[in-house]
């Protein structure tokens, strides 16, 4: 089966412009969860998706924001770009929430940078 | 402090080597993911564990539980297995996941 797609894989904007990222579950799965990766602050949590409803959200800014469809695909917006938003956003999908144990599936990841 | 905490950061390996990579935490939790990142790429899980042993091919993962340890073990490495090799530990009580901040992995020919 198809693995989690993000799109697009690469993306360059400027600052002060907003950004939509996209990422696609396995099939089946209702759980998403977002994560953003720079040199410096490694793997961060940003939020956490099941069933169309916020379940838990990182220490990020009011300019991160979220969210999902009834199909589980879920979305990540970024407005009013910062030089230091520029990361690898990652996703990662799984079949059911926090009182499951199954194995959570990750995409490639979306790499923005900001100038 | 990090809820997960790897060693070593970075590896440097003659190719046909024994690796092992270390994850520690300190919360409860319900799976533990190996990760690995090649450079410019994206992020594949490995192994996922909740208990016990797991092998695939070279890479062998254990966690022990009660410790609140695993490793990552690579059997006669090879370049190819120059990577970012990534801890990831899911909580008992939430679905997010939370991550060491890697093992540079380079394995010389």
């Amino acid at each position: 089966k198809a693995g989690v797609t993000q799109t697009p894989r690469y993306l360059i904007k400027t600052r002060g412009q907003q950004v939509t990222l996209s990422c696609s579950p396995i099939s089946g799965h209702r759980s998403v969860s977002w994560y953003q990766q720079t040199p410096g602050q490694g793997l961060q949590f940003l939020f956490e998706y099941f069933s169309e409803t916020q379940r838990n959200k990182g220490n990020f800014p009011g300019r991160f924001s979220g969210r999902q469809f009834s199909n589980s695909r879920s979305e990540m917006n970024v407005s009013t770009l910062e030089l230091g938003d520029s990361a690898l956003y990652l996703c990662a999908s799984s079949l059911r929430d926090r009182f499951s144990n199954t194995e959570a599936f990750f995409g490639q990841g979306t790499r923005l940078t900001v100038v | 402090k990090n809820e997960v905490e790897q060693s070593p950061q970075n590896l440097t390996a003659q190719e046909g080597e024994f690796i092992t990579i270390n994850c520690s935490y300190s919360v409860g939790i319900s799976a533990l993911h190996w990760l690995q990142q090649h450079p410019g790429g994206g992020i594949v899980s490995l192994f996922m564990l909740s208990s016990g042993k797991k092998k695939h091919g070279r890479l062998i993962a254990t966690i022990n539980i009660q410790e609140k340890h695993s490793s990552l073990h690579i059997t006669a490495s090879h370049p190819r297995d120059s990577a970012v090799y990534i801890c990831a530990v899911r909580r008992e009580t939430g679905n997010q996941f939370y991550f060491g901040t890697g093992t540079s992995l380079t394995v010389i020919p």
